[in-house]
């Protein structure tokens, strides 16, 4: 069972505008969360992360706002850029497990 | 810059064959990680090593077996390849034991099994 869903497997911008990447999950355990970006042909890069301690994280164009009470979070990116186009995997983990529970992945068009 | 390579970008085996993917950091990270990649799943762990001669399992070892002989290198190994086991294989390392540090993962390998 997935414990992590990203329910929207693509979704397209204008250059210049907001794009909001969701995330929901589970598991109440889960005290850490992550977001991947990946290219074609290439291996996933860490984005951005989030502490449950906090509700949110900031770091340049990218924002990303965590729900605890909803089990919720989202990625934020203004303004979008072109190159910004690519698969984004949200990820999450619990306090003391080696294990990353990744979503399925939201595909970005940013259209110039 | 941390880097993860795999041996391979692109593999083709038959049915029934053993199957060998390499994996290798170079930034002495403890901890490394065998995901496989399929459409409509994400990424799933397969085995997981945070020393060298260790190993356990992930989400979805069956079929697959790993060997960390040396620090830098994780190995995975398909005893028997199956066709369900075509997909993009991923290899990942990082720095403890706590997964509030990051993952850095190689470019990818993507196998099919015929």
């Amino acid at each position: 069972d997935q414990q992590v869903k990203q329910n929207s497997p693509s979704l397209s911008v204008q250059e210049g505008r907001i794009s909001i990447l969701n995330c929901d999950y589970t598991n109440s355990m889960f005290d850490y969360f992550l977001w991947y970006k990946k290219y074609p042909a290439e291996g996933p890069t860490f984005l951005i992360s989030i502490s449950s301690i906090k509700d949110k994280n900031e770091d340049g164009r990218f924002t990303v706002f965590l729900n605890k009470s909803a089990k919720h979070l989202s990625l934020h990116i203004v303004p979008s850029q072109p190159g910004d186009s690519a698969v984004y995997f949200c990820a999450a983990s619990e306090t003391g497990a080696n294990n990353l529970f990744f979503g399925t992945g939201t595909r970005l068009t940013v259209i110039p | 810059d941390v880097k993860v390579t795999q041996s391979s970008r692109y593999l083709v085996k038959r049915t029934g064959e053993k199957v060998f993917l390499e994996c290798v950091q170079d930034m002495d990270h403890e901890n490394m990680f065998w995901y496989r990649q399929d459409p409509g799943l994400g990424l799933r762990l397969i085995y997981f090593s945070y020393d060298v001669k260790m190993k356990e399992k992930g989400d979805i070892p069956e079929g697959y077996s790993v060997s960390r002989e040396k620090k830098e290198r994780f190995s995975l190994i398909l005893e028997s390849a199956s066709t369900n086991q075509t997909s993009m294989y991923l290899c990942a390392s990082s720095s403890s034991g706590t997964n509030t540090d990051t993952q850095y993962f190689g470019p990818g390998t993507r196998l099919t099994v015929l």
